[in-house]
């Protein structure tokens, strides 16, 4: 199975201030197609996951743009140009290269 | 829209079964797979299987021996079957379409 490591686990910032998260895969994501199968999602508490971003750089519908995503092969980065209240909970990337999907641990992002 | 339903309780060694009914498209359409997702109550996620809108399917191979996931296209559906539960099968289960779209989750938890 790909495992998924993501830093910070627990992630403490002021409102207005930027925020990233770091994924690391043990083997590159990038298909044979060409695409690259990131995804990251928020998990607000008592929520379900909402996708945020998929194929590494690309926002879901409604997801504010203050949210962006980078990387390749084995390297990815969710970035908050500026943090809001709202971004609260539990961020996770996932990988769908290949089966088993597999999850981060995820990262606890709190408002100091 | 998907909506997970079924018994919240289950016994140990007992079948798990859930069902995900899909509103605002098909079951059977093309490109589209259809995932059920798990979380133990404060922990992460995990990746249960998916089927393909043409009935194919892939199972966590964690679970493969014990997961059956199949399409019900007359009722818009797709279920979950997951036999000889234990008490580590407790969590939060979650449909999902595409990984995209996820439903509300359902809480099943394994006791006597």
């Amino acid at each position: 199975d790909i495992v998924m490591t993501q830093t910070p686990l627990p992630l403490s910032v002021t409102p207005g201030q930027p925020a990233a998260v770091s994924c690391k895969s043990s083997q590159s994501l990038l298909r044979s197609d060409g695409k690259t199968c990131l995804y990251w999602y928020l998990q607000k508490a008592g929520e379900p996951p909402q996708l945020l971003i998929y194929e590494v750089s690309n926002r879901f519908s409604g997801v504010p743009d203050r949210f962006s995503g980078s990387g390749s092969g084995t390297d990815f980065t969710l970035k908050i140009s500026r943090v809001e209240a709202e971004d609260v909970g539990i961020y996770y990337c996932m990988q769908c290269m290949e089966f088993p999907f597999t999850f981060g641990q995820g990262t606890q992002l709190e408002i100091k | 829209q998907l909506q997970e339903s079924g018994p919240g309780l289950v016994k140990p060694s007992e079948t798990l079964s859930l069902t995900c009914t899909v509103s605002g498209g098909s079951v059977s359409s093309g490109d589209h797979y259809w995932s059920w997702i798990r979380q133990p109550p404060g922990k992460g996620l995990e990746w249960i299987g998916s089927i393909s809108y043409s009935g194919s399917t892939n199972y966590n191979p964690s679970l493969k021996s014990r997961v059956t996931i199949s399409l019900d296209t007359s009722k818009n559906q797709f279920s979950l079957k997951l036999t000889s539960v234990t008490a580590a099968d407790t969590a939060a289960h979650y449909c999902a379409k595409n990984m995209a779209d996820w439903g509300q989750g359902t809480l099943v938890t394994v006791s006597s």
